[in-house]
């Protein structure tokens, strides 16, 4: 089956810098990967899609500036919280599709999800 | 807001038993996921069923979908300790891929 690997799978970081997060896809090729975040006993909030070759597309109240995206290849999108806070302290997780649908599922629209990544603003 | 709504948040049963979790959505939608989540870990896909079906079954799985009241639910039967975890449905409108996640439903399953 498809597989998204996301690293690290935690991080510790001081107040002001900034932390890198990778997403790969590992057996296919990925045009359209997302970036969710997850507070503690909450659901996922969407933050962005990312698009191979092109600007990522935020969602309404999330900062660009913030939360830069970079899909430079069709197999990883990385995300990198600039300057965090301890308010970014949060589970980031993110997910891509197989267009194909030739990752051995059977299906072009299930959304394959990395394992996630901790990270703690300090 | 882009959640949709599931209930109940939190479910305790006992091994052997049904746990049935619901979710209601607020837009037309193509597709309705559900996701698995064990604690801190990643998503886990189970089961989708598309706006034109009404039920779908995998294993001790059993989805309905209900577009006129915009609702989904999932069944989990005779359940096992090692479902304990959280549940989440998700909505997916056109083909870019982009999911809309329910609140989710934490699933305890007792020994």
């Amino acid at each position: 089956g498809a597989v998204v690997s996301q690293h690290p799978s935690w991080v510790i970081c001081k107040s002001g810098t900034s932390v890198k997060i990778e997403c790969r896809s590992l057996d296919f090729q990925a045009t359209t990967m997302f970036w969710y975040r997850q507070f503690p006993k909450q659901s996922l909030m969407l933050m962005a899609t990312s698009n191979e070759g092109s600007k990522a597309t935020y969602e309404q109240g999330v900062e660009k500036d913030k939360f830069l995206i970079n899909h430079a290849s069709l197999t990883l999108s990385t995300l990198t919280v600039t300057s965090a806070h301890p308010e970014d302290s949060s589970f980031y997780i993110c997910s891509a599709r197989d267009p194909q649908g030739r990752a051995g599922v059977g299906s072009n629209t299930e959304a394959f999800f990395g394992q996630g990544t901790r990270l703690t603003v300090v | 807001s882009q959640q949709g709504e599931e209930d109940p948040q939190a479910l305790s049963i006992q091994e052997g038993e049904n746990a049935t979790m619901n979710c209601s959505y607020k837009t037309s939608i193509n597709n309705l996921q559900w996701y698995r989540q064990n604690s801190g870990r990643g998503l886990v896909h189970l089961i989708l069923i598309r706006s034109n079906e009404r039920e779908k079954h995998s294993g001790r799985l059993r989805v309905t979908l209900d577009t006129s009241k915009k609702s989904s639910s999932l069944l989990i039967t005779a359940s096992r300790a090692a479902d304990t975890a959280s549940y989440f449905c998700a909505t997916q409108r056109g083909g870019g891929g982009k999911l809309i996640f329910g609140q989710g439903t934490e699933l305890s399953v007792k020994p």
